[in-house]
């Protein structure tokens, strides 16, 4: 079955980078694309960004818009993160999905998350 | 952005009865959302597509409907498995929205 394992996270400083990992199995990683949600604690879910099957094409929310990236390595199966210049709001776990197709259709399957916290 | 808005907050029923939950888009979007189910400490879970299709494995007591900008979540039987948050999000265009959420407690 799907599995997806995100990694990398943890404390960081305000301003600092920190990049995720998400590596998928149990499926053909390169025929779909794949999201980042996360949520703040106690909060509510967060679309982040999303990367079309073959990286071809990304979008982000406007929140995160210039400071991250998301990539992957078809090759490794497997997804980044890149977060610059990190904000005590960027603070939550942080989950990688599954597309439920190539160009951005729904986010069906779900890793456990990875929490980063963003504190001086 | 498109902004949904979810209501009620919460809804508080017993074993068996009916919930209906209400998702409202700020403009048209079609019937470009979905719904997810959280449970506490878990991972969220696709439960509807295309505001009526339900995902592979969910229960035929999970129903959608709507479009254009209003949309409902009827959960037809409740059972105490079913106590969760439930958000609606669309993917009309970019960036994909989040609406809030409905914490759904089992009396």
């Amino acid at each position: 079955q799907v599995q997806l394992v995100e990694s990398g996270g943890g404390v960081v400083q305000p301003g600092r980078s920190l990049r995720l990992s998400c590596a998928g199995s149990g499926f053909t990683f390169s025929s779909y694309g794949m999201h980042w949600v996360r949520q703040a604690p106690g909060k509510g879910l967060e679309w982040v960004a999303v990367t079309w099957y073959d990286g071809s094409n990304k979008y982000y929310a406007d929140s995160v818009k210039g400071r991250f990236t998301i990539s992957r390595d078809n090759s490794k199966n497997t997804l980044y993160l890149q977060m610059n210049t990190l904000r005590a709001e960027d603070t939550a776990v942080y989950f990688c999905a599954t597309d439920r197709g190539r160009f951005g259709d729904y986010v069906d399957n779900w890793g456990q998350g990875a929490l980063v916290t963003v504190s001086s | 952005e498109i902004v949904l808005t979810q209501s009620p907050a919460t809804l508080s029923l017993s074993p068996g009865e009916r919930a209906t939950l209400s998702c409202r888009a700020s403009q048209s979007i079609n019937t470009n959302l979905a719904w997810y189910q959280q449970r506490p400490g878990q991972a969220p879970r696709f439960l509807i597509s295309d505001a009526s299709n339900r995902a592979t494995g969910i229960p035929v007591r999970f129903s959608g409907s709507g479009s254009g900008t209003d949309f409902t979540l009827t959960i037809s039987s409740l059972e105490a498995e079913d106590s969760a948050v439930y958000y609606c999000q669309h993917r009309n265009n970019w960036p994909w929205t989040f609406g809030q959420g409905t914490k759904v407690e089992i009396k």
